[in-house]
């Protein structure tokens, strides 16, 4: 079974400062892409990060980077220089295939000014 | 281009009574998600569209729960009748293409509190 897991329900960081989400995953499928997604209070999910399993390099996205360890099932992501507006759940997700995802329970940013 | 979009934004009904949710997806998406989304929990797919046929609905309630997507484009989850536990944010999200590294495009969700 594919399980996705966050351990982290709240994070706290200081503006400016650079701060790492944890996502660990489970799957026995070799091909599987990972995802990062921000959803602020206003509801909806924002792509933020992609990481296929194949990839030899982490992937990079402006201040988003995805420290991914495949031999240890984790893709954790690291927001640099943290800004106010980067406040919200953040969600990690694997995804096969087929285009099914699955979610982790995600963890809620707060960057203090 | 325009976002996904959904409507309403928030609902509130009895429980038994019946519900509609309705999303339009992005221009030219083929795949389309309805994913149920507890309060501290992240989003359970609950069915997924390959232009108008089901690919997935395993995780789906079927005894309550109902969606169609109509001519591939537009799409309609219903709840009837609805239980106090179906108190959540409804997400519809599409993609142009089921593939591991194609990502969705949410839209904005509609609450239901169910009383």
């Amino acid at each position: 079974a594919q399980k996705i897991t966050q351990t982290q329900p709240g994070m706290f960081v200081q503006e400016k400062e650079a701060v790492t989400l944890d996502c660990t995953y489970d799957t026995s499928d070799p091909s599987y892409g990972l995802f990062w997604y921000k959803q602020p209070s206003s509801g909806e999910m924002i792509f933020l990060i992609y990481q296929g399993s194949y990839d030899q390099q982490n992937a990079t996205e402006g201040r988003y980077s995805l420290n991914f360890q495949k031999a240890r099932k984790s893709a954790n992501l690291v927001i640099s220089a943290s800004q106010l507006g980067d406040s919200a759940m953040y969600f990690c997700a694997m995804s096969f295939n087929a285009g099914k995802s699955t979610f982790g329970d995600g963890t809620t940013l707060t960057v203090k000014p | 281009e325009a976002g996904v979009a959904q409507s309403p934004r928030y609902k509130i009904i009895e429980k038994r009574q019946s519900v509609a949710f309705w999303c339009n997806p992005i221009s030219g998406h083929a795949t389309l998600y309805w994913y149920q989304q507890i309060l501290g929990q992240g989003p359970k797919l609950l069915i997924q569209f390959q232009n108008n046929g089901v690919v997935d609905d395993s995780q789906l309630p079927k005894d309550r729960f109902s969606a169609e997507r109509l001519k591939g484009v537009d799409s309609t989850l219903k709840i009837q009748p609805a239980k106090l536990e179906d108190s959540a944010v409804y997400l519809c999200a599409s993609s142009h293409r089921r593939q591991r590294n194609t990502e969705a495009f949410f839209g904005q969700g509609t609450r239901l509190t169910v009383v």
